[in-house]
C-alpha cells in the first residue's frame, strides 16, 4: 500500500496564483522528498526535508513537515504555467524500511495563462 | 556525473510475449535500484527494488519478476505479458533508500 497520500487530488489556478498541496503519510521517517511529473515523463526530485526540520525553501518552493502529525506541503509561489505537471510526495521509513521509497498518489496542478 | 539509461520509450507486446525491460545506471557504485509501475494518472506503485546484486525484492504479487545480474544493471521480466500488465513503467536509483532518486524517462508498456 502506498504511504503517502496527496490532497487535492486535481488542482487548477491562474497564473500568478499560489498552489498549495498536502502529503500526509504513515511511517516513522528520516526525511520526506516532493517530486514533479510532467506528463508522459520521469520524475525529477523538487526538495528533501529532513525530519528535524519544518520548513524549507528553495527559489518559489517552500516545504513544511509536521512530524507530530504525519504530514507535510508544498507551496509553489507565484505559479506559472510551466509549472504544470504532477507533484508526489515521498517517503522511506519504518515499517517497511528505509531501502523502499514509497510514492503517494499524487497532485495534478494545471495553471493556466 | 550519473546517468540512468531505460528503453525501449514505447513497447507494444501482445498478450502471452515474454518482456524484458532494461535499465542502467552510469557514474555511480552500489546504487539502490527500483522498478516502479504507474498507471494512467495514477500514483507510482512501487514494483521492486534492489540493494545490491542478485537481491531483489518484490512488493506485490504479480506476473512480472526483476533481476539484477551486474550492479548497475536492471531487468524486469515477464515470461507471459497480461493485459493488465500495461502501464508506464520507471526505473530509479538512489544512494541510499530515503535519499533522492534519479528517474529514467520510462517505457510505455501495451499489451494488445
Amino acid at each position: 500500500s502506498q504511504q503517502g497520500e496527496e490532497d487535492p487530488q486535481a488542482l487548477s489556478i491562474q497564473e500568478g496564483e499560489n498552489a498549495t498541496m498536502n502529503c500526509s503519510y504513515k511511517t516513522s521517517i528520516n526525511n520526506l522528498q516532493w517530486y514533479r511529473q510532467n506528463s508522459g515523463r520521469g520524475l525529477v526530485h523538487l526538495i528533501l526535508i529532513r525530519s528535524n526540520e519544518r520548513e524549507k525553501h528553495s527559489g518559489r518552493l517552500r516545504v513544511t513537515l509536521d512530524t507530530s502529525k504525519k504530514s507535510s506541503s508544498l507551496l509553489i509561489t507565484a505559479s506559472r504555467a510551466a509549472d504544470t505537471a504532477s507533484y508526489f510526495c515521498a517517503t522511506a521509513g519504518v515499517p517497511g524500511g528505509y531501502n523502499k521509497l514509497i510514492f503517494g498518489a499524487g497532485t495534478r496542478l494545471a495553471v493556466h495563462p | 556525473s550519473q546517468t540512468i539509461h531505460q528503453w525501449p520509450a514505447t513497447l507494444v507486446q501482445p498478450v502471452g510475449s515474454p518482456l524484458s525491460l532494461e535499465c542502467t545506471v552510469e557514474g555511480t557504485s552500489n546504487p539502490n535500484l527500483y522498478w516502479y509501475r504507474q498507471a494512467a494518472g495514477r500514483g507510482l506503485q512501487l514494483l521492486f527494488y534492489s540493494v545490491g546484486i542478485g537481491q531483489i525484492s518484490s512488493e506485490v504479487p504479480q506476473n512480472l519478476s526483476a533481476s539484477r545480474p551486474q550492479d548497475r544493471q536492471f531487468i524486469l521480466s515477464s515470461k507471459k505479458l497480461l493485459l493488465s500488465d500495461s502501464g508506464f513503467y520507471l526505473c530509479a536509483w538512489s544512494t541510499t533508500g530515503d535519499t533522492e532518486a534519479f528517474f529514467g524517462q520510462g517505457t510505455r508498456l501495451t499489451v494488445v
